[in-house]
């Protein structure tokens, strides 16, 4: 099955300082690719996405690469503010295959933002 | 946009009762939905896939006959966690996918047992 790997687990940064997290996955079938921000006690709430047929996607101050070649993803917050602190988890799945939508997710990472 | 609603979002029940959790999409179809277990400051990790109109596929690890899932209809999965132990306490939360793959989460229920 999918192997989702993410790093780093925590991340402290100065607000308006910018955030990378990075996953890695597995399973050459996967072509779909989430980015979850959860708060505590609350449902994860989608912030971006990729698909494998392009490399890179933009909104505004997120923006998401995708390097299938190598099998890893990256999130990129820009100009970071207290109110992104949150756990950011990374996904992927095959939105084609039998396993229609089955999320693979990585391990988490705690973002704090520092003001 | 798609909306996943999960009820209750906290209980609390004695040892050795059962708790049901439900999920519903509220704007469109979900022939598949996904129960999930969360551990204080751990992933989520995917318990078993929710069918409509047959039978859930389960992790493997995850005990069938004590977490019993009924998708009976295109918007209603629940989620019976039978003969509950103070171990089975955690976070569980649903998603369903809409079509696209995109997944929405329910609001997540918290299950303490004790």
């Amino acid at each position: 099955g999918e192997n989702v790997e993410q790093h780093p687990s925590t991340l402290s940064v100065q607000e308006g300082d910018s955030a990378v997290i990075k996953c890695t996955y597995s399973d050459s079938a996967s072509n779909y690719f989430p980015w979850y921000k959860q708060e505590l006690g609350k449902r994860p709430q989608l912030i971006i996405d990729i698909r494998s047929n392009v490399g890179e996607k933009k909104d505004q101050r997120i923006a998401v690469t995708l390097n299938k070649t190598a099998k890893h993803f990256s999130l990129h917050i820009t100009e970071t503010q207290p109110e992104d602190s949150a756990v950011y988890f990374c996904a992927a799945a095959n939105a084609g295959g039998t396993s229609y939508g089955k999320l693979t997710f990585g391990q988490g990472t705690i973002l704090t933002v520092h003001p | 946009g798609a909306v996943v609603s999960q009820h209750p979002s906290r209980v609390i029940c004695k040892s050795g009762t059962s708790v049901k959790i439900e999920c519903r999409s509220l704007d469109f179809q979900a022939t598949t939905m996904f129960w999930y277990r969360q551990f204080p400051k751990q992933s989520l990790m995917l318990m078993a896939t929710s069918n409509e109109g047959s039978k859930a596929t389960y992790e493997q690890g995850v005990e069938k006959d004590k977490f019993l899932i009924n998708h009976a209809s295109l918007t209603l999965s629940t989620l019976t966690v039978t003969s509950a132990h103070p171990e089975d306490s955690s976070f569980y939360i649903c998603s369903a996918m809409r079509p696209g793959a995109v997944a929405f989460f329910g609001q997540g229920t918290r299950l303490t047992v004790v």
